[in-house]
């Protein structure tokens, strides 16, 4: 079983709303991620956690907060968000070792803030 | 630093082969090839690793040249459901970081 599964697959909030995307993974990954996709644009970076702690922060501004509680799920958690962030977010995982374990996607959360 | 790719996009007809090229001016240890549907998500592909191990799809091939640290993805006899974009994205020895190109486009065509 290959699956990451995101909830929600549609958001829309508004620039003082707090809201949460959701991802879990039953594949014994260690290793888990949040990429953004805006329009036409590859996916980009956002963070990583490597053993329920994040090893990697791409810069991202602090209205993304993200979380994992255990290593089965992982939340990124959204406030005072911009119209800018609007975009496809994405969740993956991976084994953790080396560069050649594959790194698995899910369908996304598409996020419109108004 | 993001790996660059080629071409931009394509369009084949149906049984037309192509050939996407991806290369890094940093050293690669793994190239890693997914295509993209409109409205979804990344679906892998293929995996290349320094020293010539492949891991991926059976009717998609790719080559890993690590002297010039690039790869090209081969899509022969391509079918309509080809039609997507097309990424690569390239990792360090260790790291966790997949860093993706900026994607080529490719339509195949009835």
């Amino acid at each position: 079983d290959t699956e990451v599964t995101q909830t929600p697959k549609h958001l829309v909030m508004g620039m003082t709303n707090k809201k949460s995307l959701k991802c879990e993974q039953h594949m014994g990954h260690r290793a888990m991620y949040w990429y953004k996709q805006k329009a036409k644009k590859p996916p980009e970076l956002m963070f990583v956690y490597s053993y329920e702690k994040l090893s990697i922060n791409e810069s991202v501004p602090s209205r993304f907060s993200p979380e994992c509680p255990n290593s089965s799920l992982l939340n990124l958690h959204l406030h005072a968000l911009q119209p800018e962030d609007s975009a496809l977010y994405l969740c993956a995982s991976s084994q953790l070792g080396n560069s050649g374990n594959t790194i698995y996607f899910g369908e996304g959360s598409w996020l419109t803030v108004v | 630093q993001q790996p660059v790719q080629s071409p931009q996009a394509v369009i084949l007809r149906e049984g037309e082969d192509a050939v996407i090229n991806c290369s890094s001016s940093k050293a690669l240890y793994s190239v890693h090839w997914y295509r993209q549907k409109h409205g979804e998500a990344p679906v892998f592909l293929m995996i290349l690793l320094k020293g010539g191990e492949q891991k991926g799809h059976e009717k998609i091939s790719a080559s890993f040249n690590e002297k010039k640290q690039q790869s090209s993805l081969y899509l022969t006899a391509s079918q309509l459901s080809y039609s997507g974009t097309y990424f690569c994205g390239t990792r360090g020895k260790y790291g966790n970081k997949l860093v993706f190109g900026a994607g080529t486009i490719l339509r195949v065509k009835s």
